[in-house]
């Protein structure tokens, strides 16, 4: 069975420093790879997907990611962190021509100082 | 577009006691699924329906948990006797189609605390 590690499960960041979160699958064969984020007192929402070509990712709130095969990694990236980006953050996994069911990583939770 | 609707959005219940869980998914949405998330884990499948047939359940402990789409539109997870480690928060997702390049809209989830 596939799984998904996020290495760093709290992360504390001042205003305008670089946010990057790892993700890494075990799954070998082809996958499409979600971020989903969960800001305090609200839902999961989608961040960002990728399912094929460029493997730069843009999503929402300037965030990105990178898919690269190589290392089974997505890892979440963002220049210059907000107050507003403190929350949970989730990366999932969705093995191709299998169904749509989710394996989601354990979550980082972002704590951003203003 | 209204989301996916849950409740109750809290229960407490004792050990060994029932316990049930609906779920109104998105409007015109094929595909539900059950997640549990324990503290300080990510979301784990329980159940996907498509329809109101079932896809995967291999991780919905079937001696005490059962859930049931009728009709195809809501759903309702139930477990029967409850135990301490059922202590989570019960996620629904609905999706408009059961491939894998479709979102999940997740809904605000229902926190259980199993005394």
């Amino acid at each position: 069975a596939q799984s998904v590690s996020q290495h760093n499960h709290h992360v504390i960041l001042s205003e305008a420093a670089s946010l990057e979160l790892g993700c890494n699958y075990s799954y070998g064969g082809t996958v499409n790879l979600f971020w989903y984020v969960q800001y305090p007192g609200q839902h999961l929402q989608l961040l960002l997907k990728y399912f094929s070509g460029d493997p730069l990712v843009k999503g929402i709130k300037g965030f990105e990611a990178e898919f690269i095969k190589s290392k089974f990694s997505f890892n979440l990236r963002k220049p210059s962190v907000q107050w507003s980006d403190t929350a949970e953050y989730f990366c999932a996994v969705n093995e191709r021509n299998a169904g749509n069911m989710l394996t989601f990583g354990g979550g980082t939770r972002l704590m951003v100082k203003p | 577009e209204a989301g996916v609707a849950q409740s109750p959005r809290y229960k407490i219940i004792e050990k060994r006691q029932s316990v049930a869980f609906w779920c109104n998914p998105i409007s015109g949405h094929a595909t539900l699924y059950w997640y549990q998330q324990i503290l300080g884990q990510g979301p784990k499948l329980l159940i996907q329906f498509q329809n109101n047939g079932v896809v995967d359940d291999s991780q919905l402990p079937k001696d005490r948990f059962s859930a049931e789409r009728l009709k195809g539109v809501d759903s309702t997870l139930k477990i029967q006797p409850a135990k301490l480690e059922d202590s989570a928060v019960y996620l629904c997702a609905s999706s408009s189609a059961g491939t894998s390049t479709y979102e999940q809209y997740f809904g605000p989830g229902t926190r259980l605390t199993v005394t």
